[in-house]
């Protein structure tokens, strides 16, 4: 999506290290999406925001952090307390507030362990 | 725990041809099912938002109905072309979740020429 865009596009991580992912928007959309997507399985939600300086966790935060202070960025913390975090990482923004609108999402990051 | 399950997992069918697939999910709760059509090497691309009982909903060769009383959506592909390759993602949306979707797995579509 044009609007959307994610970096890096690859990331390695060394054991014990933090590494971010970066997401901005110039859709002036208010809610925020991080899914990791692992092979065979379907998108699972890390953490969202709706509004700027909030958020929330979703299914599979553990391991995750995020800030949002910034109605256009919303970057994803994968720390060294994830242990498995090698997977395809979608970022993706909804204008918020009616949920009958789509997502649109970003080109994503693929991060593996070195 | 919400479940959305989409079959078959994966399709391979000859230019042409015509195909649908399914989507179940949860009959309580229902708010909005979403499709996406996501081709290698770019990002998922909304293709429908469905909210009510009964909605059929058409996009050029690609169309969708909705059954929320038994839970479950099809899409389907007129005269399938070989762009039409990608995976079909559909995601479930309920009332109780505050505006968090869950996906299947998808279906994953091969068109031959």
């Amino acid at each position: 999506d044009g609007g959307i865009t994610q970096s890096p596009k690859y990331l390695f991580r060394k054991e014990g290290q933090n590494v971010t992912l970066s997401c901005e928007q110039n859709l002036n959309h208010d809610a925020m999406y991080w899914y990791r997507q692992d092979p065979g399985q379907g998108l699972r939600l890390i953490y969202y925001s709706q509004i700027v300086n909030d958020f929330q966790k979703g299914d599979i935060a553990e391991g995750y952090s995020v800030s949002r202070e910034k109605k256009e960025s919303f970057p994803l913390t994968v720390t060294s307390a994830q242990k498995n975090p090698t997977a395809f990482y979608l970022c993706a923004t909804e204008i918020g507030g009616a949920y009958n609108q789509p997502q649109h999402f970003g080109d994503g990051t693929r991060l593996s362990i070195l | 725990i919400l479940n959305v399950e989409q079959s078959p997992q994966s399709l391979h069918v000859q230019e042409g041809d015509s195909t649908n697939f399914t989507c179940s999910f949860p009959s309580s709760n229902f708010y909005a099912l979403h499709w996406y059509r996501w081709e290698t090497a770019k990002s998922p691309e909304a293709l429908f938002v469905m909210t009510l009982n009964g909605d059929e909903k058409k996009k050029g060769r690609i169309s969708a109905t909705l059954n929320t009383k038994e839970g479950y959506s099809y899409l389907y592909i007129k005269g399938s072309q070989p762009e039409d390759s990608a995976t079909y993602l559909c995601a479930f949306l309920s009332y109780n979740q505050g505006g968090k979707l869950i996906f299947g797995q998808g279906t994953e579509l091969s068109v031959k020429p």
